[in-house]
């Protein structure tokens, strides 16, 4: 069965760097996004990614973050300072076009901000 | 911005019993869903339902969808331990933003 892949599984970095978080969604899906969750906490929304574009974003998707499809098959999110607060979950999605298609989760990469 | 409230929160139960999880949403939406979360694992979709009366089932699990009441319900009929896991509703908005419930933590015990 296809899948959503995120690389790494977890990244450790001390505050103030930049991060790149990777995903590659299910190929013959149209529609991309990045949550976050806190550990023990909710499921946030932080954007959404459509014809090579941002659609929707959050108030948490300040101008610290940006997402990208470089290539195609590849979509990233970037964090270009990080904060501690950033440390977190953060999960890939994929669906194809209809509301009624479900969303593909990644199995999520763990961000530690020291 | 769009509010959704699960409850409850936390749930424990025991095998056999029947027990619902609610899930109330602030804004007009046609486009509920619902997610499993094992611990330390991602999201796993369960239901989506779209439009109002929808109802679906899938095994111990029945989800139905109240869009005049802003309100799902998701229905679990005679509780295994397998179903213990974190379960979250989400709610569809403008077109292509998702919004999450809190959870709700469910242990069934044996």
């Amino acid at each position: 069965e296809p899948e959503v892949t995120q690389t790494p599984s977890h990244q450790v970095t001390q505050m103030g760097q930049e991060v790149i978080l990777r995903c590659v969604p299910i190929s013959n899906h149209l529609y991309f996004y990045w949550y976050r969750q806190i550990l023990g906490q909710k499921v946030e929304f932080l954007v959404s990614f459509y014809n090579n574009e941002i659609s929707e974003k959050s108030e948490i998707f300040d101008d610290q973050f940006s997402v990208e499809r470089p290539d195609g098959s590849n979509f990233t999110l970037k964090i270009r300072s990080t904060k501690l607060e950033d440390s977190a979950m953060y999960f890939c999605a994929s669906r194809q076009q209809e509301a009624k298609n479900i969303q593909y989760f990644g199995a999520g990469t763990r961000l530690s901000v020291l | 911005e769009l509010k959704v409230e699960q409850n409850p929160l936390f749930l424990s139960m025991q095998e056999g019993k029947n027990y619902t999880i609610y899930c109330n949403y602030s804004t007009t939406s046609d486009r509920l869903y619902w997610y499993r979360q094992d611990p330390g694992k991602s999201l796993e979709s369960l239901f989506v339902l779209l439009s109002n009366g929808a109802v679906k089932q899938e095994g111990r699990l029945m989800a139905s969808l109240d869009t005049k009441a802003r309100l799902s319900t998701l229905h679990i009929t005679a509780a295994v331990h397998d179903l213990s896991a974190t379960y979250f509703c989400a709610v569809l908005y403008n077109f292509n933003k998702f919004y999450f419930g809190s959870g709700t933590k469910l242990n069934v015990k044996p």
